[in-house]
């Protein structure tokens, strides 16, 4: 079975600042691979997702991820933080075959001073 | 506003009652997943359905929690003599369909509280 680890539980940054939010997957062969935001009273929203190719993944918000095999990771990054970004990140890994449910990290939540 | 919608929004219920919570997923969209969310945690997986059919049930999903799909559009989430571990986020999100075209869409949630 897949797993996703999220080894930070809070990051803390000043707007402007760049951010990078780890994340690292079990998973015994080529993944699909997401970032979903949470803001507080809504619903997750996918960022970005990858699932074959470019191994840079260019998403919504500015955001981007980078996918290395070689580190089972897939950081979640930004050259400039807003500080409407402060929110609760999720990274989360799917089998490539099967049913395709994704399984979650524990979250990352991201405050953003100003 | 044509995203996933949950109903209700938050339930307050004592231990022992039977609660529901209904999802309404994007029209078009024919797979419905059901997650729960506890505080400090990411989703995790309930079920899921394909059009009426419920193809997986995570061992989470206890004899307790039943879900349905009736008619292959919205579904519904019970639980049964609720106790106060039921307490959570309830989240429900929907997709096209699975492999590449699966981005998942999630509705706001249904916060459950069991006193």
């Amino acid at each position: 079975a897949q797993s996703v680890t999220q080894p930070d539980i809070h990051i803390t940054v000043s707007e402007g600042a760049s951010l990078e939010l780890r994340c690292n997957y079990s998973y015994g062969a080529t993944p699909y691979l997401f970032w979903y935001v949470q803001s507080p009273g809504q619903g997750l929203q996918l960022l970005l997702k990858y699932f074959s190719g470019d191994t840079l993944v260019q998403g919504i918000k500015g955001f981007e991820a980078e996918f290395k095999r070689s580190q089972s990771s897939f950081n979640l990054r930004k050259p400039s933080v807003h500080w409407s970004d402060a929110a609760e990140y999720f990274c989360a890994v799917a089998a490539s075959g099967g049913s395709y449910i994704p399984t979650f990290g524990r979250g990352t939540s991201l405050i953003v001073h100003p | 506003d044509t995203g996933v919608s949950q109903d209700p929004r938050h339930k307050i219920t004592k231990r022992g009652q039977n609660v529901t919570f209904r999802c309404d997923p994007i029209s078009e969209h024919n797979r419905l997943y059901w997650y729960r969310q506890t505080l400090g945690q990411g989703p995790e997986f309930l079920t899921y359905f394909q059009n009426e059919a419920q193809l997986e049930k995570s061992r989470l999903l206890s004899d307790r929690f039943s879900a349905e799909r009736p008619k292959g559009s919205f579904s519904t989430l019970e639980i049964q003599r609720t106790e106060q571990g039921d307490s959570a986020m309830y989240l429900c999100a929907s997709s096209l369909d699975g492999g590449s075209r699966n981005e998942q869409f999630f509705g706001p949630g249904t916060r459950l509280t069991v006193l």
